[in-house]
Order: C-alpha cells, then structure tokens, then sequence
C-alpha cells in the first residue's frame, strides 16, 4: 500500500479566490489521480498527475479552472481556481503505487466549502 | 461509455446476517475488480481485490466474479454495525472505473 498525506484537510473559501491542494506519498508512484466526491455522490475522475508532462484532464474538466503540478513522483498539487459556490465539495487525491494490480489508494481528502 | 452499475440502496441487513452487494460491469475486457468501503465523512478504503473468476476470501469478506455474466459480488459474513457504510465497486479496463455505490445499514 502507500501512505498519502492531503493538505488541507478542509477549508472554507470565499467566492473568486483559489485553492491549491497537496498531496505527499511515502514512496514513489507512477500514476496519481485527483477526483471529486459531491455530497451524497460517487467519485469524479478530474485528471490523472503526470510526472514531468502536463495533467490529463477528464471531460468537463479543464486546466484553467484545475491546474495540476506533479514535481516528482512522490508530490502533486491540484489548484482550485476562481472559486463558486458549485465547487464545495471533497477532493481527493489518489495513487496506483504499481506492482501491477491496478490497485488505487485516497488520501483522506479536502472538504471544501465556498460561500 | 464504460459503466459499473451498483444497487445504491439502502441496503438494510440485521446484525449478524450476511450482507449481498452486487456490481455488473460493462467492459468485456475489465481485468482487476475492486470494493471500496467508504465511511460518511472518510475517503474510500480498499478492502477486497480480485483478478480471477471464482471466490476470494477475506476474514468477514468473501469477493465473487464471474466474468462471463460481467458481475462481481462482495458478501459480508457475521455483519455488524461498524460494517453499516458506502460500498464502491470499481472495474479496470484501461483505467479504474467507480460505481455509484450501495449504502449498507446493519440494523441491531
């Protein structure tokens, strides 16, 4: 398994400002994904961190209201920007540590609110 | 579009019961299938994994697939009220797919 630290754990913002999120794994991983929960919903692929490269983004996602960095393999950050209301929500960070079983692993995840 | 299609319930069970969770999946080429446990207010916990057809057993958890009907199953043996959560199922094909998810309630 790995463990993944997420920073904030939760914050409160106001409308137009933004939020950068970090996400720190204890050993290196290749593949590290950003999602969104809303309330009461399952989760939302936003993009998948990509070392070295720029982010790919999912559909209805795009790079200037989500910007990403994934300095190295152990580190991403995913910036919520321009903030409204409809982006309260938890994100979450998510990491396959490899050994090829495809298996995924969640920070604990942010719980933003914006007013 | 690929799809993972979960019963979202409730799903109210009694203590000490076994618990049914269902999951069918769309993708014939889906390789690794997961369960998710997810606490209101918690992130998703990994706690079953299975890549062949047939039975995993895992404590309380026991994962079934059959890949020919596109459907993986979880029972939970002996269920109790710290069981009572979200259950996600997940499918890989390419990349992880998430269900809707079951809400379990394990009822005193």
């Amino acid at each position: 398994s790995a463990v993944i630290s997420q920073k904030p754990s939760r914050d409160i913002c106001q409308r137009g400002t933004s939020l950068t999120i970090q996400c720190q794994v204890d050993s290196q991983v290749t593949m590290m994904f950003w999602y969104r929960q809303q309330p009461g919903q399952s989760l939302t692929l936003i993009a998948t961190a990509n070392q070295g490269s720029e982010a790919t983004y999912e559909s209805g996602f795009v790079i200037d209201k989500f910007p990403i960095s994934r300095p190295n393999l152990t580190f991403s950050t995913l910036t919520v920007s321009n903030m409204s209301p409809e982006d309260s929500s938890i994100y979450l960070c998510s990491v396959n540590p490899g050994q090829g079983q495809n298996i995924q692993y969640f920070g604990a995840g942010t719980r933003l609110s914006v007013l | 579009q690929k799809e993972v299609e979960q019963n979202s319930g409730p799903l109210s069970v009694p203590e000490g019961a076994i618990a049914s969770l269902n999951c069918t999946y769309s993708d014939r080429g889906s390789q690794s299938f997961f369960w998710y446990r997810q606490y209101s207010g918690k992130s998703p916990e990994l706690i079953m994994s299975i890549y062949s057809n047939g039975d995993k057993e895992d404590g309380r958890f026991t994962a079934q697939l059959n890949k020919a009907s596109q459907y993986v199953s979880l029972l939970i043996r002996d269920s109790q009220p710290s069981d009572s959560a979200t259950y996600l199922c997940a499918v890989w094909a390419s990349k992880i797919i998430f269900g809707s998810g079951t809400r379990l309630s394990i009822r005193p």
